[in-house]
């Protein structure tokens, strides 16, 4: 079983709409979830990190996070061309420092 | 703030050759930093974790004498990629993290092609 599981996509959005990114962890003991951007030959850059129940809101981003139903979510709002990337969804569990657990990322494309 | 560089970006070498790639934390010490590896279109794969002053701990099935890291400073950790195969090739990317608790910051990334 997979410990945090994303749908590899691709999730097609208009330019305008709001992209839906979804991940579930399997470490109920999870304490932190980041969000991780990846254009295409490129490494990723953070996006957002969220700690506690509820939703974080930052720019055109809002993270969301469910602890008992083990889920994190990325919204994107007004999304652009230039969103069309690969979304990694990360875990950093209990006992293990800073080391993270990645997704295997949802590929997003924002079509004109 | 939090920003990491990577040494080379770029490198093709001869299949037996050793390549070294430097891992530079520039505006923070980082006690721990990460190497990943990343095929096309698979996404990241922990190799291992380097901590400053104390040998690297490695992923299951990851060589630790082919992948040597050496993490001597705060703020440079390098991978010893030795005697490489064109299997190697391969998109090769750092974090580091200012402590244990806090967010992993990439680097560039190198992309090694061994011919």
């Amino acid at each position: 079983q997979k410990e945090v599981e994303q749908n590899s996509g691709p999730l097609s959005v208009p330019e305008g709409a709001i992209a839906s990114l979804n991940c579930t962890y399997s470490d109920r003991g999870s304490q932190s979830f980041f969000w991780y951007r990846q254009y295409s030959g490129k490494s990723p850059e953070l996006i957002m990190f969220i700690y506690s129940n509820g939703d974080k809101e930052d720019g055109r981003f809002t993270a969301q996070l469910n602890k008992a139903s083990q889920y994190v979510s990325l919204l994107i709002r007004d999304s652009q061309p230039s969103d069309s990337a690969t979304y990694l969804c990360a875990v950093r569990n209990t006992g293990t420092a800073s080391k993270l657990t990645f997704g295997t990322g949802t590929r997003l494309q924002v079509t004109l | 703030g939090a920003v990491v560089s990577q040494h080379p970006s770029r490198v093709i070498c001869k299949s037996g050759t050793s390549v070294k790639i430097e891992c530079r934390s520039l505006d923070f010490q980082a006690t721990t930093m990460f190497w990943y590896r990343q095929f096309p279109k698979q996404s990241l794969m922990l190799m291992a974790t380097s901590n400053e002053g104390s040998k690297a701990t490695y992923e299951q099935g990851v060589e630790k004498d082919k992948f040597l890291i050496n993490h001597a400073s705060l703020t440079l950790s390098t991978l010893t990629v030795t005697s490489a195969h064109p299997e190697d090739s391969s998109f090769y990317i750092c974090s580091a993290s200012p402590s244990a608790q806090e967010t992993q910051y990439f680097g560039p990334g190198t992309r090694l092609l061994v011919l």
